[in-house]
């Protein structure tokens, strides 16, 4: 299947500091990408959904000022925590589309102190 | 997406054959129904996909009912490392997936 890789796989930041996380579909392009966060012992919820060219569509509840996305290239997308506060410690998981369906990254653990 | 619904736990015997059931009554004609499974602390791996016809690939075999209104994933010979939450989605691939709260399959040694 095709591969999406994370990075970092792992953070830990300080309250109030903004936490950047790339998603990068390795051998297919997507023009579609989606970001999901996982609460311990809950199942993924699904943030946003992220549009090469053109602005995310977020989920309802889901701040879009807090949680910037960029789609700039066919392979490239980012989820930027902003101002994080430890209510935003999650998994973090980016999905990409290509002709046969969705792959998954490997997440990417966030901690904020 | 089409509601699922899914056993909360199972277990299984290493090297037995382990029968996933799903329940997708709500599933449109032209929705697919998806496996993933989740290892803990990693994404969700892509298993197996279906419409109407049973598949089967390196991983496991998808059984679908005629009317479409439940499905089975079976793994044939499991082994530890397939213990796991998997889900079951209905829906289009090329669209967002809405996980529910799938199976914790547990694999006996």
């Amino acid at each position: 299947g095709a591969v999406v890789s994370q990075h970092p796989s792992r953070v830990i930041c300080k309250s109030g500091t903004s936490v950047k996380i790339e998603c990068r579909s390795l051998d297919f392009q997507a023009t579609t990408m989606f970001w999901y966060r996982q609460f311990p012992k809950q199942s993924l919820m699904l943030m946003a959904t992220s549009n090469e060219g053109s602005k995310a569509t977020y989920e309802q509840g889901v701040e879009k000022d807090k949680f910037l996305i960029n789609h700039a290239s066919l392979t490239l997308s980012t989820l930027t925590v902003t101002s994080a506060h430890p209510e935003d410690s999650s998994f973090y998981i980016c999905s990409a589309r290509d002709s046969v369906g969705q792959f998954f990254g490997p997440g990417t653990r966030l901690t904020v102190l | 997406d089409a509601k699922t619904t899914q056993p909360p736990s199972m277990d299984c015997a290493e090297g037995r054959a382990a029968n996933l059931p799903c329940n997708h009554s709500t599933i449109s004609g032209n929705e697919y129904v998806y496996w993933y499974r989740q290892i803990h602390s990693q994404g969700p791996q892509y298993i197996i996909h279906g419409l109407k016809n049973n598949e089967t690939n390196e991983m496991a075999s998808l059984i679908i009912t005629e009317d479409r209104k439940s499905s089975t994933l079976i793994l044939p010979h499991a082994t530890l490392r397939d213990t796991a939450v998997y889900y079951c989605i209905g829906g289009f691939g090329n669209e967002k997936l809405t996980f529910g709260t799938g199976t914790r399959l547990t694999i006996i040694p």
